[in-house]
C-alpha cells in the first residue's frame, strides 16, 4: 500500500530561522510528488512538482527536493506569513493521489 | 470568478437533513474531485469525475451522493449524515484524470449534529 509520511508533524520557528520538512515515501513507479500550503480554514494551494530524483524547485523562500525516498522543503528565513500547513502528496501509476498527515508551520516574530 | 468556487462555505444540518454542497471551476479542466479532510487525518478521496463520469469511488456510504452533470460542476448530496461526517469538505479539478496538479476549492465547513 502507498504510504506517505510527514515530519515533523508540527514545527515552530524564529523569524529568520531556516529549517527543513520532511516527506518520505514508498510507492511503487512515483509520476509525481506535490507539495501545497494550506492556511486555516482554506483549500490547499498548490507549490509545486517533482517528477524525478534530484529534482529541485524553489518558489521565494521555499525550495523542494526529492530524492528516490523522500522529499524536503527547505525554508530559508522564514517570515509570520509562511506560518500554514504543509501538505506532500504523491501519484503513482494510475492511482489517485495520496496525501500526507502535514506538518503545521508556525513562524514566530 | 476564478478558480475553483465552493458553496456554501460553512453548513450545519441535522442528521434527518438533506443538503448538497456545490462545487464550479473556472480553469477549463476536465477532472473534478471530491475529498473529505478531517483533524489530524490526511485528505481522503471520495469521488473522482472525468468528462461528467464517474471513475473512482472510494467505499464512500451511500449518504453521500455525487452528482457531475457537465465538466465544470460537482454537487455533493448530503442526507441522513452522521456526526462523525462533520469535516472540510473540498472540491478540486485537474486538467485531466489521474493528471498531475490538482487546484482545491476553499473547502465547505460540515457540522452534523
Amino acid at each position: 500500500e502507498d504510504q506517505v509520511t510527514q515530519s515533523p508533524e508540527a514545527l515552530r520557528l524564529q523569524e529568520g530561522e531556516s529549517s527543513s520538512l520532511n516527506c518520505s515515501y514508498t510507492v511503487s513507479g512515483l509520476r509525481g510528488l506535490f507539495w501545497y500550503r494550506q492556511d486555516p480554514g482554506k483549500g490547499p494551494e498548490f507549490l509545486f512538482t517533482l517528477y524525478s530524483a534530484g529534482e529541485e524547485k524553489e518558489k521565494e523562500r521555499l525550495k523542494a527536493t526529492l530524492t528516490k525516498k523522500e522529499s524536503f522543503l527547505h525554508i530559508t528565513a522564514p517570515k509570520p506569513e509562511d506560518s500554514a500547513t504543509y501538505l506532500c502528496a504523491v501519484q503513482a501509476g494510475n492511482t489517485p493521489l495520496v496525501f500526507g498527515k502535514g506538518t503545521r508551520l508556525s513562524v514566530i516574530a | 470568478e476564478t478558480g475553483v468556487t465552493q458553496t456554501p462555505r460553512h453548513l450545519v444540518m441535522g442528521m434527518t437533513n438533506k443538503k448538497s454542497l456545490k462545487c464550479e471551476q473556472h480553469l477549463g479542466h476536465n477532472a473534478m474531485y471530491w475529498y473529505k479532510q478531517s483533524a489530524k487525518k490526511p485528505l481522503e478521496l471520495m469521488f473522482v469525475y472525468n468528462f461528467k463520469e464517474q471513475t473512482e469511488n472510494n467505499s464512500v456510504p451511500s449518504r453521500f451522493s455525487p452528482e457531475c452533470p457537465n465538466s465544470s460542476h460537482l454537487f455533493l448530496h448530503l442526507h441522513t449524515l452522521q456526526p462523525e461526517d462533520s469535516a472540510l469538505y473540498l472540491c478540486a479539478s485537474a486538467t485531466g484524470f489521474m493528471s498531475e496538479t490538482q487546484y482545491f476549492g476553499p473547502g465547505t465547513r460540515l457540522l452534523v449534529l
